[in-house]
């Protein structure tokens, strides 16, 4: 039972472009979601998050943008740059907090020059 | 370097045999967790820990995996008479505290059995 969805394992944008990427989760006891970027033989690093009590976060070129009533929540990268390129997780916890997150399958974003 | 440390980095280990997985929190954490990558998907969590406390291990397999983070040292990841089955990365995340807090990732433990 995947809880939280990314549809696109891929995603390739031009550079300076806006890039989004989705996810969708089905669980309503999330209250917490967040953003990791995962690059090659490294761990994920944390990006951006959002409280349920909240629909947008905006941190320098990253929006998250939460939808509750469609359980649905999208990161946005503005401009988007060549560093960006890295697989992408969208993780939820039903806990307000950092323990035990559900993390979707990731999507791969490649930025092009 | 003050972030999560994992190690080793690449653990090979023939079937049957016992791999052991360390993770040093970030200095100041008292939380750590662990989770497992397959190849080509997400994270999945495994088993979230305090000092001398096992807070949740509802991912945990039920048999040959145990976790402990005693009071003093690292936390430990045990899987005794790996199987195939258990290659995997093996990530290692701390956090300051349970309510509104962001899990910091080490650089994981890539597990490779023969």
């Amino acid at each position: 039972d995947q809880q939280v969805k990314q549809n696109s394992p891929s995603l390739s944008v031009q550079e300076g472009r806006i890039s989004i990427l989705n996810c969708d989760y089905t669980n309503s006891m999330f209250d917490y979601f967040l953003w990791y970027k995962k690059y090659p033989a490294e761990g994920p690093t944390f990006l951006i998050s959002i409280s349920s009590i909240k629909d947008k976060n905006e941190d320098g070129r990253f929006t998250v943008f939460l939808n509750k009533s469609a359980k649905h929540l999208s990161l946005h990268i503005v401009p988007s740059q060549p560093g960006d390129s890295a697989v992408y997780f969208c993780a939820a916890s039903a806990a307000q907090g950092a323990q035990k997150l559900v993390f979707g399958q990731g999507t791969r974003l490649t930025i092009n020059p | 370097n003050a972030g999560v440390m994992q190690n080793p980095r690449h653990l090979v280990r023939r079937r049957g045999q016992e791999a052991r997985l360390r993770c040093s929190p970030m200095k100041g954490h008292s939380h750590v967790y662990w989770y497992r990558q397959l190849p080509e998907e997400g994270l999945k969590f495994m088993v979230y820990l305090q000092k001398e406390n096992i807070i949740d291990e509802s991912g945990m397999p039920k048999e040959r995996f145990s976790a402990e983070f005693p009071k003093e040292g690292p936390s430990i990841l045990r899987i005794q008479q790996v199987v195939r089955g258990d290659s995997a990365a093996y990530f290692c995340a701390s956090s300051s505290g349970p309510g509104n807090t962001e899990a910091f990732f080490g650089q994981g433990t890539r597990l490779t059995v023969v």
